[in-house]
């Protein structure tokens, strides 16, 4: 299994406050991924990063900031929740973009109340 | 946004019999991959195809990529209950470089 780390694991949260979950790689991937899973919608990325300090935004970024400071880490924070950000959070490493394996953690389920 | 159509939704079949997944799109890829996911895991790569028409076995699973590369199946052969799960089909789109996943086919194989 990838050495992939995701925390917290479960949270709920209210409406308004803010929420960051963290993801932490032991593989030296240069590419990490956020995305959520919700029923119909498959996975949706919401922003990724090439590498340290380097980002960009996904499909489904509005509302969402990252932030990767070390190769290992990469943050998703929700700067104040809302109820449609309930949903599960995947965080994903490859060594590179295109045609690469995707390796995913575990999941993060956020709940927003 | 392009989408990665997978059919059916949901699929429910007895231990021992065949069935096939289809995921479409209007999209050419230039890679398409299948993903299981169990429940309260992440997904997990099965195969990755790219070349159209070429088709992948993984013991009784069996991927094919559409000649024109818009499309896959899987299809499986005597299913089990472990093949039980949301399989995931994902495109690398050629022209954006951008990777789109399907919504999934949630498969339920009762013994």
């Amino acid at each position: 299994d990838a050495g992939i780390t995701q925390s917290p694991r479960h949270k709920v949260t209210e409406t308004g406050t803010p929420v960051t979950l963290r993801c932490h790689q032991t593989e030296n991937h240069r590419y990490m991924y956020w995305y959520r899973q919700d029923p119909g919608h498959g996975l949706r990325l919401i922003h990724y990063s090439y590498g340290v300090k380097d980002t960009d935004k996904g499909e489904v970024s509005d509302g969402y900031s990252v932030s990767r400071s070390k190769t290992e880490d990469f943050l998703l924070t929700l700067e104040s929740a809302t109820s449609s950000q309930t949903s599960v959070y995947f965080c994903a490493i490859s060594e590179t973009y295109s045609g690469n394996t995707i390796y995913f953690g575990e999941g993060s389920w956020l709940t927003v109340v | 946004t392009q989408l990665l159509k997978q059919s059916p939704q949901f699929l429910s079949i007895q231990e021992g019999e065949n069935l096939t997944v289809y995921c479409n799109s209007s999209s050419v890829f230039s890679s398409l991959q299948w993903y299981r996911q169990e429940p309260g895991e992440g997904p997990v790569l099965l195969v990755t195809v790219v070349t159209g028409g070429e088709v992948k076995k993984l013991k009784r699973l069996t991927f094919q990529f559409g000649d024109a590369r818009k499309d896959s199946s899987l299809h499986i052969t005597a299913a089990q209950p472990g093949d039980t799960g949301l399989y995931l089909c994902a495109g690398e789109e050629s022209s954006a470089s951008k990777i789109i996943f399907g919504s999934g086919t949630r498969l339920s194989i009762r013994p």
